[in-house]
């Protein structure tokens, strides 16, 4: 199964960008980067995904290295709503198609 | 409104029993999912399903067993044999395939064996 690893957590200021990296350098040729959120005692929600091009939309951008080792996550303007646990999963295509497989997430905080 | 729906929201069992979650979707979606949080954890996969009367085992699946005789519902049964069944239960539906489609989570099933 293809890993992705992240920070155990981050901590922003209110109003501010925040930056939130994965690595996933066992990342395969048609391997997509999704990123999810969940809220405490929520499901988590979809936020973004790409393949090789940066990706912009309402909630945030998605950065993606050259060699596709490792992408971020970016929020341009962090709220207090924003306060969740972030995932950066792989679509891991197992043998009967694709298993959605989740790593810790990094929790962050938002001060304000 | 078009969602993916778990019941009920708080379950609590008796140790030695069978309990059943239910996860229902009506996005007409082909892949169906159940996964286990445990506090300060992440989700691990416990079964999944790409499409009707066909689903695979994930990381966890001792203890647990499911089925998918119709496409919008995907039920989880938590057995006797598992020996830690106390967690936050999720289901999630995606449109299956492609690896760019996204997937929808319901709100999740807390368990408590008591």
């Amino acid at each position: 199964d293809a890993k992705t690893t992240q920070p155990n957590s981050m901590e922003s200021n209110e109003e501010e960008p925040v930056h939130l990296p994965c690595n996933h350098s066992t990342i395969s040729g048609t391997d997509y980067i999704h990123w999810y959120r969940q809220l405490p005692s929520q499901g988590p929600e979809y936020v973004i995904h790409g393949l090789t091009s940066n990706v912009n939309n309402r909630m945030a951008s998605l950065a993606i290295a050259e060699d596709r080792k490792s992408s971020t996550l970016i929020l341009h303007r962090a709220t207090l709503r924003d306060a969740a646990v972030y995932y950066c999963i792989l679509r891991d295509r197992g043998e009967y198609g694709n298993k959605l497989v989740f790593g810790a997430g990094t929790i962050l905080r938002v001060k304000s | 409104d078009g969602g993916i729906t778990q019941s009920p929201k708080y379950l609590f069992r008796k140790e030695g029993q069978n309990v059943t979650l239910s996860c229902e979707q009506n996005l007409n979606h082909d892949a169906m999912y159940w996964y286990r949080q445990d506090p300060g954890q992440g989700l691990r996969l416990i079964y999944y399903s790409q499409i009707v009367n066909d689903f695979q085992k994930g990381d966890i699946a001792e203890g647990y067993s499911v089925s998918r005789e119709k496409k919008e519902s995907f039920p989880l049964t938590v057995t006797s044999a598992q020996k830690n069944p106390t967690a936050f239960y999720l289901c999630a539906s995606r449109v299956g395939g492609a690896g760019n489609t996204e997937a929808f989570f319901g709100q999740g099933t807390r368990l408590t064996v008591v």
